[in-house]
């Protein structure tokens, strides 16, 4: 069966540091894989879309990036991070319509 | 541009009863329409999946129904149980593609 992993479950960082957020998918080849995230008052928002390694497509622009180094891993990255990046950061997969999301990480940017 | 929503943004129901949730959505050309639960503080759960060419879908004491041409979507439970206290999500494709666009939810209470 396949499972989702993300890490950590939650962050807690300053205003202006770094972030990577790690979503890996076990037991699939070749997903189409998804950040999105979901603020305090707000909908869930699709971030970030992944058809295959190297090919990410940006929904929304932001202080944030993507990338995908392998087939079942899928990175979320800032380089500084900013007060309204707090959320949390949902990561999911799609073997082909239906999608199924990860656990969740919890980040707040002080 | 796809735009979702979800009405009433919270309802509480005593248990045993049958209800219903809504959905619209602004783009009828949708590729597949999607329901979700969601626990707090947790990732979502895929619940239903109604294909654009499909008018319903049935998993248990859980039914979805599609009208494209109003541009709705409607998540039966029957027999509520305190344990389907949840937020309930529905997500429209967009342009005809897999990427989701995603309601703000209806946040559901079963009182026992």
């Amino acid at each position: 069966s396949q499972t989702i992993h993300q890490w950590p479950a939650t962050l807690v960082q300053p205003v202006g540091s770094p972030l990577s957020l790690e979503c890996t998918v076990e037991g699939t080849s070749n997903p189409n894989l998804y950040w999105y995230r979901q603020a305090a008052g707000r909908g869930l928002q699709l971030l970030f879309y992944s058809v295959g390694i190297g090919q990410i497509s940006s929904e929304v622009p932001q202080n944030l990036s993507a990338s995908r180094p392998q087939d079942r891993q899928f990175i979320l990255s800032s380089k500084k991070l900013l007060l309204s990046d707090s959320g949390f950061y949902l990561c999911a997969w799609s073997p082909s319509q239906r999608q199924f999301f990860g656990p969740g990480t919890r980040l707040t940017v002080l | 541009k796809q735009e979702v929503t979800q009405i009433p943004a919270a309802l509480s129901v005593p248990e045993g009863e049958n209800l219903v949730l809504n959905c619209s959505f602004t783009d009828s050309a949708i590729y597949n329409l999607q329901w979700f639960r969601q626990d707090p503080g947790k990732g979502l759960t895929s619940l239903l999946l109604i294909q654009s060419s499909q008018r319903e879908q049935t998993s248990g004491r859980l039914n979805a129904s599609l009208d494209k041409s109003s541009g709705r979507s409607t998540l039966y439970i029957a027999a509520s149980q305190p344990g389907d206290s949840a937020t309930y999500l529905c997500a429209a494709s967009s342009g005809g593609s897999e990427k989701l666009v995603f309601g703000k939810g209806t946040k559901l209470t079963v009182n026992p």
